[in-house]
């Protein structure tokens, strides 16, 4: 059984602060995305990621994949309060269609 | 151009009343899916639509729940008996799976609450 887990959970930053949020994932996979939600919103797609070694990057947000250690990483960089949302990595499982199992989510609060 | 739309938004419901949820998806988009997502967690996977191939059905989580599709437009999600422990939000999805990334994108959802 595919599982996804994301760490932490929940993290409270400051503005202007650096973090990271991990999304490790327990089988091979061909994709795997990152999505925001805001409070009482839908799933906005903010990246996929197809191959071993993929960067991307979007403003202050960038996401990487390190398909042998079957990590990715979401990393914030000088965080505005803008940017406060839960945020989700999601994977699917080759065969699968598309079929996607996402992470438990990570609450992002950043603070003035 | 339109994203993906469900209604109603908000339903409430007495236990064990039937409900129906609408989806509509992006124009073209020939895959759809169904998630619910309960009170702070993540995305569970309920049923998959793909043209006209069989739906995946894996994720359903008992037989009161069903879904169709009408060729590769609107989806209905039935649940039927509907009990407290259903109460979430059911997003849907669409995608057009000939491209590498197949993103899947989510309506606004229903928000589901039983009595």
């Amino acid at each position: 059984e595919l599982k996804v887990e994301q760490n932490p959970l929940f993290l409270s930053m400051q503005e202007g602060k650096n973090y990271t949020i991990y999304c490790n994932y327990s089988t091979t996979s061909d994709r795997l995305y990152w999505y925001r939600q805001d409070p009482g919103k839908s799933l906005e797609s903010l990246f996929v990621l197809l191959s071993n070694g993929a960067v991307k990057q979007e403003g202050r947000l960038m996401a990487s994949l390190d398909t042998k250690a079957r990590l990715s990483t979401l990393h914030i960089t000088a965080a505005v309060h803008d940017l406060s949302a839960t945020y989700f990595c999601a994977v699917d499982k080759p065969g699968t269609a598309s079929k996607l199992t996402f992470g438990t989510g990570t609450r992002l609060q950043v603070t003035l | 151009g339109a994203g993906v739309s469900q209604s109603p938004s908000n339903k409430v419901t007495e236990k064990g009343k039937d409900v129906e949820l609408r989806c509509d998806p992006i124009s073209g988009h020939t895959a759809l899916y169904w998630y619910r997502q309960r009170l702070g967690q993540g995305l569970e996977f309920l049923i998959y639509f793909q043209g006209n191939s069989a739906p995946d059905k894996s994720g359903l989580p008992s037989d009161r729940f069903s879904a169709e599709r009408t060729g590769e437009s609107v989806s209905t999600l039935t649940i039927q008996r509907t009990q407290q422990e259903d109460s979430a939000v059911y997003l849907c999805a669409s995608s057009f799976p000939g491209t590498s990334a197949d993103t899947q994108y989510f309506g606004p959802g229903t928000r589901l609450t039983v009595l």
